[in-house]
Protein backbone atom coordinates (compact mmCIF):
# COMPACT_ATOMS: atom_id res chain seq x y z
CA UNK A 1 0.00 0.00 0.00
CA UNK A 2 1.30 3.25 -0.88
CA UNK A 3 -0.28 5.65 0.70
CA UNK A 4 -3.80 7.75 0.18
CA UNK A 5 -4.20 7.71 -3.58
CA UNK A 6 -6.65 10.78 -5.22
CA UNK A 7 -7.79 11.26 -8.01
CA UNK A 8 -7.77 13.54 -10.36
CA UNK A 9 -5.02 15.66 -9.42
CA UNK A 10 -6.54 18.70 -11.43
CA UNK A 11 -9.51 19.53 -12.73
CA UNK A 12 -10.55 22.46 -14.67
CA UNK A 13 -14.77 22.84 -15.15
CA UNK A 14 -17.02 25.10 -15.92
CA UNK A 15 -19.02 27.12 -13.36
CA UNK A 16 -22.43 25.39 -13.25
CA UNK A 17 -20.93 21.45 -13.88
CA UNK A 18 -20.93 18.79 -11.54
CA UNK A 19 -17.39 17.45 -10.84
CA UNK A 20 -16.37 14.32 -8.29
CA UNK A 21 -13.47 13.26 -6.94
CA UNK A 22 -12.09 9.76 -5.43
CA UNK A 23 -10.12 9.01 -2.93
CA UNK A 24 -8.71 5.81 -2.04
CA UNK A 25 -7.35 5.49 1.76
CA UNK A 26 -5.05 3.31 2.86
CA UNK A 27 -6.58 -0.14 3.51
CA UNK A 28 -6.42 -0.91 6.75
CA UNK A 29 -7.44 2.80 8.16
CA UNK A 30 -11.17 2.66 8.82
CA UNK A 31 -11.34 6.60 9.11
CA UNK A 32 -11.38 8.68 6.39
CA UNK A 33 -11.40 12.60 5.94
CA UNK A 34 -12.38 15.51 3.39
CA UNK A 35 -10.49 18.40 3.89
CA UNK A 36 -10.56 21.81 1.77
CA UNK A 37 -7.49 24.01 1.35
CA UNK A 38 -7.18 27.49 0.11
CA UNK A 39 -4.49 29.12 -0.63
CA UNK A 40 -2.45 30.75 2.59
CA UNK A 41 -4.56 29.01 4.29
CA UNK A 42 -4.84 25.29 6.60
CA UNK A 43 -7.28 22.94 5.74
CA UNK A 44 -10.58 23.04 7.04
CA UNK A 45 -12.82 20.30 7.37
CA UNK A 46 -15.37 19.04 5.34
CA UNK A 47 -16.82 16.00 6.75
CA UNK A 48 -15.56 12.64 8.20
CA UNK A 49 -16.32 8.38 7.45
CA UNK A 50 -15.78 5.54 10.12
CA UNK A 51 -15.81 2.81 7.87
CA UNK A 52 -18.93 3.43 5.31
CA UNK A 53 -21.06 5.76 8.08
CA UNK A 54 -20.36 9.60 6.96
CA UNK A 55 -20.05 11.09 11.26
CA UNK A 56 -19.68 14.39 10.66
CA UNK A 57 -20.40 17.02 8.50
CA UNK A 58 -19.45 20.85 8.22
CA UNK A 59 -21.83 23.25 8.10
CA UNK A 60 -19.17 24.63 5.09
CA UNK A 61 -20.37 21.70 3.40
CA UNK A 62 -23.95 23.24 1.81
CA UNK A 63 -26.72 20.91 0.12
CA UNK A 64 -24.17 21.07 -3.60
CA UNK A 65 -22.22 19.11 -1.67
CA UNK A 66 -21.99 15.23 -0.84
CA UNK A 67 -19.88 11.90 -0.24
CA UNK A 68 -20.21 8.54 0.16
CA UNK A 69 -17.91 6.25 0.95
CA UNK A 70 -19.62 2.93 -0.01
CA UNK A 71 -18.64 -0.46 1.65
CA UNK A 72 -16.09 1.68 3.85
CA UNK A 73 -13.30 1.45 1.25
CA UNK A 74 -12.78 4.42 -1.13
CA UNK A 75 -14.76 7.51 -0.56
CA UNK A 76 -16.37 10.23 -3.52
CA UNK A 77 -16.60 13.67 -3.15
CA UNK A 78 -19.34 15.32 -5.27
CA UNK A 79 -19.89 19.15 -5.98
CA UNK A 80 -22.92 20.49 -7.73
CA UNK A 81 -23.31 23.39 -9.87
CA UNK A 82 -19.86 24.23 -8.89
CA UNK A 83 -19.01 28.16 -8.55
CA UNK A 84 -16.08 29.89 -8.39
CA UNK A 85 -15.92 30.10 -4.71
CA UNK A 86 -15.18 26.42 -4.99
CA UNK A 87 -11.56 26.70 -6.66
CA UNK A 88 -9.70 25.05 -3.56
CA UNK A 89 -7.61 22.17 -3.15
CA UNK A 90 -9.31 18.88 -1.95
CA UNK A 91 -7.80 17.01 0.26
CA UNK A 92 -8.73 13.43 1.18
CA UNK A 93 -6.81 11.57 4.50
CA UNK A 94 -7.37 8.56 6.51
CA UNK A 95 -5.92 7.62 9.75
CA UNK A 96 -6.80 4.05 11.80
CA UNK A 97 -9.35 3.48 13.98
CA UNK A 98 -7.94 3.80 17.28
CA UNK A 99 -5.99 6.22 18.95
CA UNK A 100 -4.19 9.71 17.58
CA UNK A 101 -1.33 9.11 15.55
CA UNK A 102 -1.83 11.40 12.62
CA UNK A 103 -3.31 11.80 9.50
CA UNK A 104 -2.00 10.38 6.25
CA UNK A 105 -2.74 12.66 3.65
CA UNK A 106 -3.08 12.09 -0.23
CA UNK A 107 -1.50 14.65 -2.50
CA UNK A 108 -4.59 16.46 -3.60
CA UNK A 109 -7.58 17.18 -6.25
CA UNK A 110 -7.16 20.84 -7.36
CA UNK A 111 -10.43 22.50 -8.67
CA UNK A 112 -10.62 25.24 -10.72
CA UNK A 113 -13.51 26.47 -11.73
CA UNK A 114 -13.60 29.10 -14.71
CA UNK B 1 -16.20 27.36 17.40
CA UNK B 2 -12.74 26.12 18.67
CA UNK B 3 -10.14 28.38 16.74
CA UNK B 4 -6.28 27.36 16.30
CA UNK B 5 -3.86 30.44 15.49
CA UNK B 6 -0.88 30.29 15.05
CA UNK B 7 2.11 33.51 14.55
CA UNK B 8 4.03 34.19 12.51
CA UNK B 9 2.02 33.90 9.67
CA UNK B 10 5.72 34.13 7.38
CA UNK B 11 8.95 33.69 8.69
CA UNK B 12 12.30 34.37 6.49
CA UNK B 13 15.89 33.06 7.66
CA UNK B 14 19.01 32.59 6.48
CA UNK B 15 20.00 29.66 6.05
CA UNK B 16 21.50 28.66 9.79
CA UNK B 17 19.58 30.66 11.93
CA UNK B 18 17.21 29.36 14.59
CA UNK B 19 13.34 29.61 13.74
CA UNK B 20 9.78 29.30 16.06
CA UNK B 21 6.45 29.16 15.35
CA UNK B 22 4.03 29.23 17.83
CA UNK B 23 0.40 28.25 17.85
CA UNK B 24 -2.51 28.83 20.31
CA UNK B 25 -6.30 27.68 20.90
CA UNK B 26 -9.06 28.66 22.33
CA UNK B 27 -10.02 25.57 24.08
CA UNK B 28 -7.74 23.26 26.28
CA UNK B 29 -6.92 20.50 23.75
CA UNK B 30 -6.49 16.47 24.15
CA UNK B 31 -3.14 16.84 22.10
CA UNK B 32 -1.85 18.77 19.11
CA UNK B 33 -0.41 17.64 16.01
CA UNK B 34 2.40 19.37 13.66
CA UNK B 35 2.22 19.15 9.46
CA UNK B 36 4.13 20.17 6.84
CA UNK B 37 3.66 21.18 3.91
CA UNK B 38 5.90 21.11 1.08
CA UNK B 39 5.51 24.30 -1.47
CA UNK B 40 2.96 22.44 -4.03
CA UNK B 41 2.75 19.33 -1.86
CA UNK B 42 0.33 17.91 1.03
CA UNK B 43 0.28 18.12 4.69
CA UNK B 44 2.88 15.63 5.95
CA UNK B 45 2.53 14.33 9.87
CA UNK B 46 5.22 15.33 11.92
CA UNK B 47 4.58 14.38 15.81
CA UNK B 48 1.54 14.37 18.62
CA UNK B 49 1.86 15.39 21.54
CA UNK B 50 -0.47 14.43 24.20
CA UNK B 51 0.78 15.20 28.01
CA UNK B 52 0.80 18.81 29.49
CA UNK B 53 4.39 20.54 29.23
CA UNK B 54 5.86 17.60 26.92
CA UNK B 55 8.88 18.07 24.92
CA UNK B 56 9.98 15.82 22.01
CA UNK B 57 12.55 16.68 19.76
CA UNK B 58 12.91 15.07 16.11
CA UNK B 59 17.06 15.75 14.90
CA UNK B 60 17.08 19.63 14.80
CA UNK B 61 13.20 20.26 15.80
CA UNK B 62 12.02 20.59 19.12
CA UNK B 63 8.16 20.55 19.82
CA UNK B 64 6.48 21.76 23.08
CA UNK B 65 2.82 21.36 24.20
CA UNK B 66 1.81 23.87 26.98
CA UNK B 67 1.28 23.40 30.66
CA UNK B 68 -2.31 24.33 30.49
CA UNK B 69 -2.78 22.33 26.89
CA UNK B 70 -3.45 25.25 25.01
CA UNK B 71 -0.62 26.14 22.86
CA UNK B 72 2.12 24.79 21.71
CA UNK B 73 5.61 25.58 20.15
CA UNK B 74 7.55 24.12 17.25
CA UNK B 75 11.48 25.45 17.27
CA UNK B 76 13.53 24.66 14.50
CA UNK B 77 17.75 24.93 14.98
CA UNK B 78 20.13 25.69 12.94
CA UNK B 79 17.75 25.77 9.69
CA UNK B 80 18.73 24.01 6.20
CA UNK B 81 17.03 24.42 2.81
CA UNK B 82 15.51 21.49 3.45
CA UNK B 83 12.93 22.94 6.51
CA UNK B 84 11.15 24.94 3.96
CA UNK B 85 7.56 24.74 3.49
CA UNK B 86 4.82 25.80 5.69
CA UNK B 87 4.22 23.85 9.31
CA UNK B 88 0.55 23.70 10.43
CA UNK B 89 -0.52 22.56 14.05
CA UNK B 90 -4.11 21.28 14.57
CA UNK B 91 -6.09 20.13 17.61
CA UNK B 92 -9.07 17.77 17.75
CA UNK B 93 -12.61 19.48 17.34
CA UNK B 94 -13.85 19.08 21.04
CA UNK B 95 -11.68 18.27 24.01
CA UNK B 96 -12.33 14.53 24.61
CA UNK B 97 -11.89 13.37 21.23
CA UNK B 98 -13.00 14.44 18.06
CA UNK B 99 -13.37 12.77 14.83
CA UNK B 100 -12.34 15.58 13.46
CA UNK B 101 -8.40 18.26 13.79
CA UNK B 102 -8.78 22.19 13.81
CA UNK B 103 -5.71 23.25 11.80
CA UNK B 104 -4.28 27.09 12.40
CA UNK B 105 -3.89 29.08 8.95
CA UNK B 106 0.05 27.57 9.35
CA UNK B 107 3.49 29.16 9.31
CA UNK B 108 5.31 29.27 5.70
CA UNK B 109 8.84 29.59 6.50
CA UNK B 110 11.60 30.66 3.32
CA UNK B 111 15.07 30.54 3.49
CA UNK B 112 17.98 32.42 1.86
CA UNK B 113 20.52 30.05 1.78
Amino acid sequence: DTGVSQDPRHKITKRGQNVTFRCDPISEHNRLYWYRQTLGQGPEFLTYFQNEAQLEKSRLLSDRFSAERPKGSFSTLEIQRTEQGDSAMYLCASSPMAGWIGYTFGSGTRLTVV
Amino acid sequence: GQQVMQIPQYQHVQEGEDFTTYCNSSTTLSNIQWYKQRPGGHPVFLIQLVKSGEVKKQKRLTFQFGEAKKNSSLHITATQTTDVGTYFCAGPGTFQGAQKLVFGQGTRLTINP
